[in-house]
């Protein structure tokens, strides 16, 4: 089993339309989560980090649910620019040690 | 500020040879890390330094793969032999801090093994 879980998708939405993503993590232990964004042939770029309370930027929401072990990622009011790949990342302990997990990304086309 | 530096941002060799990638981290950044990303796929972690030790090496395949960080700045990943398996693109990120700080990714460097 995958450690971060993540509808490849592609989600081809309207532009003005919300979507919704989400993200399973198999780690309990996890500590901090995020969401990235790449765009094609591009790196990755934080878009948000994801608080316990959720936290909201601009047309962009993001949840965590500790107890089902999943995140989410709103988006209201698409625009052609949100057109990408939005990574789930989660920071795993094993140990002592603490790294990123990536999930493998859900695609995202906003159509006009 | 300059972000992370990578070169070459594309390589072409035919299996067997060998081929280095180096990347320079955002100045300040104490922690670098190398990943691996297949098409479709999610970045894979491949080693995280901490300065010039690498704190985790353990999906690095060390067989083949060698990286170094030698005075805790720049590094550089080799590969060699290179296998067909090994056609991705290879990412260096960097982060002030270890754990949960943001990671500042570099443009990657497009490997293609024929």
């Amino acid at each position: 089993r995958k450690e971060v879980e993540q509808d490849p998708g592609p989600f081809n939405v309207p532009e003005g339309a919300t979507v919704a993503f989400n993200c399973t993590y198999s780690n309990s232990a996890s500590q901090s989560f995020f969401w990235y964004r790449q765009d094609c042939r591009k790196e990755p770029k934080l878009l948000m980090s994801v608080y316990s309370s959720g936290n909201e930027d601009g047309r962009f929401t993001a949840q965590l649910n500790r107890a089902s072990q999943y995140i989410s990622l709103l988006i209201r009011d698409s625009k052609l620019s949100d057109s990408a790949t939005y990574l789930c990342v989660v920071n795993e302990r094993e140990g002592s040690a603490r790294q990123l997990t990536f999930g493998s990304g859900t695609q995202l086309t906003v159509l006009p | 500020e300059a972000g992370v530096v990578q070169s070459p941002r594309y390589k072409i060799i035919e299996k067997k040879q060998p081929v280095a990638f180096w990347c320079n981290p955002i100045s300040g950044h104490n922690t670098l890390y190398w990943y691996r990303q297949n098409l479709g796929q999610g970045p894979e972690l491949l080693i995280r330094y901490e300065n010039e030790e690498a704190v985790d090496d353990s999906q690095l395949p060390k067989d083949r793969f060698s990286a170094e960080r030698l005075k805790g700045v720049d590094s550089t990943l080799k590969i060699q032999p290179a296998e067909l398996g090994d056609s991705a693109v290879y990412l260096c990120a960097s982060s002030r801090l270890a754990g949960g700080e943001e990671q500042f990714f570099g443009p990657g460097t497009r490997l293609t093994v024929l």
